[in-house]
This record gives structure tokens, sequence and C-alpha cells, in this order.
């Protein structure tokens, strides 16, 4: 069983919608949450940070953890083509190393 | 300004060849990453330098890896005898190295081995 699990998708919406990315986790050592954001042929991207439990909002995007059932979220409010690709979830226990998911691919159609 | 760098963007080697892949983080990053993305996989960590403090190798999946990071800087990746397995993506990424900061990627280098 790998340590973070997340839906490969891929997740196809239409332009408008609210989009819901999930990971769940087995390591209850990881502290902090990352979510990042990779377009074809390039390298990822941080988008959202957290640390504890709870919801972080920044624009368009809110990130969650549920630490108690080791589970965290992505929301993307309004949708835009532009969000098309792919989004990885990606977690540490503090120290540098970063385990993440297999990745999401998102494709919003106009 | 410059964000990391890595070359070559594209390699295609030969079943057995060896083969290096170059990183430049961003200047003053202390600590450096390796990752592998293969398909499907996700990205996997392969080996972490953050100063001059000895590298962290334990992701490296065999003794046929080896990096190296010459001067606090630039780093190298070399894949000896490589195998079809061994094709993926590898990102390279640097940071500040201070608790929890931002790992900032290069694009990667493609590696197919034919």
């Amino acid at each position: 069983q790998k340590e973070v699990e997340q839906d490969p998708g891929p997740l196809s919406v239409p332009e408008g919608a609210i989009v819901s990315l999930n990971c769940t986790y087995s390591n209850s050592a990881f502290q902090y949450f990352m979510w990042y954001r990779q377009y074809s042929r390039k390298g990822p991207e941080l988008l959202m940070y957290t640390y504890s439990s709870g919801n972080k909002e920044d624009g368009r995007f809110t990130a969650q953890v549920d630490k108690s059932s080791k589970y965290i979220s992505l929301f993307i409010r309004d949708s835009q083509p532009s969000d098309s690709a792919t989004y990885l979830c990606a977690m540490n226990t503090g120290f540098q190393k970063l385990v993440f998911g297999t990745g999401t691919r998102l494709l919003v159609s106009p | 300004g410059a964000g990391v760098s890595q070359s070559p963007s594209n390699k295609v080697t030969e079943k057995g060849k060896d083969v290096e892949l170059r990183c430049d983080p961003i200047s003053g990053h202390t600590a450096l990453y390796w990752y592998r993305q293969s398909l499907g996989q996700g990205l996997e960590f392969l080996i972490y330098f953050q100063g001059n403090s000895a590298p962290d190798k334990s992701g490296l999946p065999s003794d046929r890896f080896s990096a190296e990071r010459t001067g606090g800087s630039v780093s190298t990746l070399t894949i000896q005898r490589t195998q079809q397995e061994d094709s993926a993506v590898y990102l390279c990424a640097s940071s500040w190295g201070l608790a929890n900061d931002e790992q900032y990627f290069g694009p990667g280098t493609r590696l197919t081995v034919t």
C-alpha cells in the first residue's frame, strides 16, 4: 500500500464548476501538506501549503486537512480551462523529503 | 530571476549506456533534491543535499544511481548501465534549506532507454 493515495483521473468538468481533489494517507507522522500543479512537460509548482487541520483559502483555491481521517482536499471554485493540469498532493513529517500522490489529471472544458 | 534549470531536456539512450543529468539550482539555495516521475507513479524521492551535510540517499533505487553536488551548487545525477525501467522524467528541485520551505522544481529531463 502506498503512503499517499490519489485518484489519477482524468476528472473532466465544464468551465465554472467546483472541483474537488482528494488524497488519503497512512502515515500519521505527516504534518505538512501541499498541493502542486503541473502542466504538461513542466515541473510542479506549489499552489497551497497547510500545516494544521482545517481550511486555508487563496483566491479560488481552498485546501482542507483532516488529520483525524488522514484525508486532504483541494477545492477549485469557478474552474477555468487554464486550470487544466495535473494536481499532485504532497506531504512530509517536518523533514525535507516530500512524499507525493500519483497526481490527478483535471480537464476543464470551455 | 532564473529558476531551476535542467539539462538536457530530453535524453534517449541505449540500454546499458551511462547517462548524466544536470541540475542548476536557484542561486543561494542550499538544499537540492532529485525526484523521478514515472507514468502513473507520481514523484518518487531519490536523493537530497543540504549544504555540506552528508546527502540523504535513501531513495536511490539501486547502486547504479549516484549523484554529486559540486561546490554546493550544480548537481549531477548519474545512472550507470541504464535499463528500460529507468525511463522516466527526472526532476530537480531546490530550496533555501529552512524548515519546510517551498521546493522549486525545474522542468525535468525526460529519459528514454531503448
